[in-house]
């Protein structure tokens, strides 16, 4: 059964530091891993996506990296913004047969960036 | 583009009644899924649907079931409701199935009394 893990539960830093956000799973046989951002009460916006072949991804200030044979990635956001904090969740998709996936969750890191 | 809508956005319901929630996609995209999230145990796989086809399910009762339309349109819904089922409901849609972003609705927010 796959596991996700993320480190650490919670963060705070000053804005302007940069910072990493670790994610571990357990089953390295993985399609991809998903970063999201979940602001409170709302839904889940997708940051980016990494490919099982490929190591990392960027988006603007954002750089996620994969490796797959140990079982992490890692979430790095450059001169954070107080715009930033939120709830970020790590996924990885899985192949259940049958031509069906699913995602499964870490519990997430909650950032706040402070001004 | 619209994105993934949910409706309603909040319930409240009392033990033992059940409830319909509803999730339309993005348009053109084939497979929903959806998602319990709770404080403590984070967020669950409930199950995924492709073309009106329930493909996987997670570790659930059999209180919970779906369906999907042939517009991909999807319902879920939970009978016999308990306390523990309040949580936020999350549906997700993507284009076709697998290896490609989900687009995540803003969510149903059920609270069992």
């Amino acid at each position: 059964k796959q596991e996700v893990t993320q480190i650490p539960a919670a963060l705070s830093v000053p804005e302007g530091e940069n910072l990493v956000l670790n994610c571990s799973f357990t089953d390295s046989a993985i399609y991809n891993l998903q970063w999201f951002r979940q602001d409170p009460g709302k839904g889940l916006t997708s940051l980016l996506l990494i490919q099982s072949s490929q190591r990392e991804q960027t988006s603007g200030r954002l750089n996620a990296s994969l490796d797959k044979s140990s079982g992490r990635s890692t979430l790095y956001i450059a001169a954070s913004q107080p715009g930033d904090s939120a709830t970020y969740l790590c996924a990885v998709e899985s192949g259940s047969g049958a031509g069906s996936y699913q995602l499964t969750f870490g519990k997430g890191t909650k950032l706040s960036v402070i001004p | 583009k619209a994105g993934v809508t949910q409706t309603p956005r909040y319930l409240i319901k009392t033990r033992g009644q059940q409830v319909t929630l509803s999730c339309s996609p993005i348009s053109g995209h084939r497979s929903v899924s959806w998602y319990q999230q709770t404080p403590g145990q984070g967020l669950q796989f409930l199950f995924e649907y492709f073309s009106e086809t329930q493909r996987n399910k997670g570790n659930f009762p059999g209180r919970f079931s779906g369906r999907q339309f042939s517009n991909s349109r999807s319902e879920m819904n939970v009978s016999t409701l308990e306390l523990g089922d309040s949580a936020l409901y999350l549906c997700a849609s993507s284009l076709l199935a697998s290896q490609e972003t989900q687009y995540f609705g803003p969510g149903t927010r059920l609270l069992v009394l």
